[in-house]
């Protein structure tokens, strides 16, 4: 089956840093998406990896490691604006977006 | 980015009745549309996939005669929950998927039955 996995709540200070990690198994990869929602609100792109490596863009970084199955999504300096949820998603053979549960980060002055 | 807009944003029915929810592409055609559905504290759910000109794809567990998908052209799908019941209450989430096959999701739905 396919499966994505990532932790529930996290928890971080104002002004530090914080990786949320993903885990998956899919039946083929075409890419991996993290998306940030706001409660009550739908999720917004942050950022997408398709090859191995770490895209940055700004504040935030994505990891990717296609053999081992597994994604990370930096924070740095960290607003309180950044407490929301980060969903993970990875594109399978058919296109098809394949969502983690998400995972709740809860930011503390 | 591609903008999607929903209509409306926030609706209250009763029970038993039906609501139409629109989802447009406004800046990009959508060969494919999504509509999830997510109620409180949990992921997405995607409920049925839909292509342009074609029946829409039910996930499991979702009544194709009770969410009823159109998706009559590139810029327009729409969702109509047929005879709703309160657990049908959720926050309805469409998506468009452009040539990049990136999704760009619409700004939701609040549908509350009483």
């Amino acid at each position: 089956g396919q499966n994505i996995d990532q932790p529930t709540e996290m928890t971080a200070t104002e002004g530090a840093i914080v990786q949320i990690n993903c885990t998956y198994q899919t039946s083929g990869f075409n890419g991996l998406f993290w998306y940030q929602q706001h409660a009550g609100e739908a999720p917004t792109f942050l950022s997408y990896n398709v090859l191995d490596g770490l895209e940055e863009k700004g504040r935030f970084s994505s990891f990717l490691s296609r053999s081992k199955g597994y994604s990370y999504l930096l924070l740095k300096e960290l607003q309180m604006q950044d407490s929301a949820s980060y969903l993970c998603a990875v594109t399978d053979s058919n296109y098809q977006l394949i969502w983690g549960a998400g995972t709740k980060l809860i930011i503390k002055p | 980015g591609a903008v999607v807009s929903q209509h409306p944003s926030w609706v209250i029915c009763k029970s038993g009745t039906s609501v139409k929810i629109e989802c447009r592409s406004l800046d990009f055609q959508a060969t494919t549309m999504f509509w999830y559905r997510q109620f409180p504290k949990q992921s997405l759910m995607l409920m049925a996939t839909s292509n342009e000109g074609s029946k829409a794809t039910y996930e499991q567990g979702v009544e194709k005669d009770k969410f009823l998908i159109n998706h009559a052209s590139l810029t327009l799908s729409t969702l109509t929950v047929t005879s709703a019941h309160p657990e049908d209450s959720s926050f309805y989430i469409c998506s468009g998927r452009a040539r990049d096959y990136e999704q760009y999701f619409g700004p939701g739905t609040r549908l509350t039955v009483t």
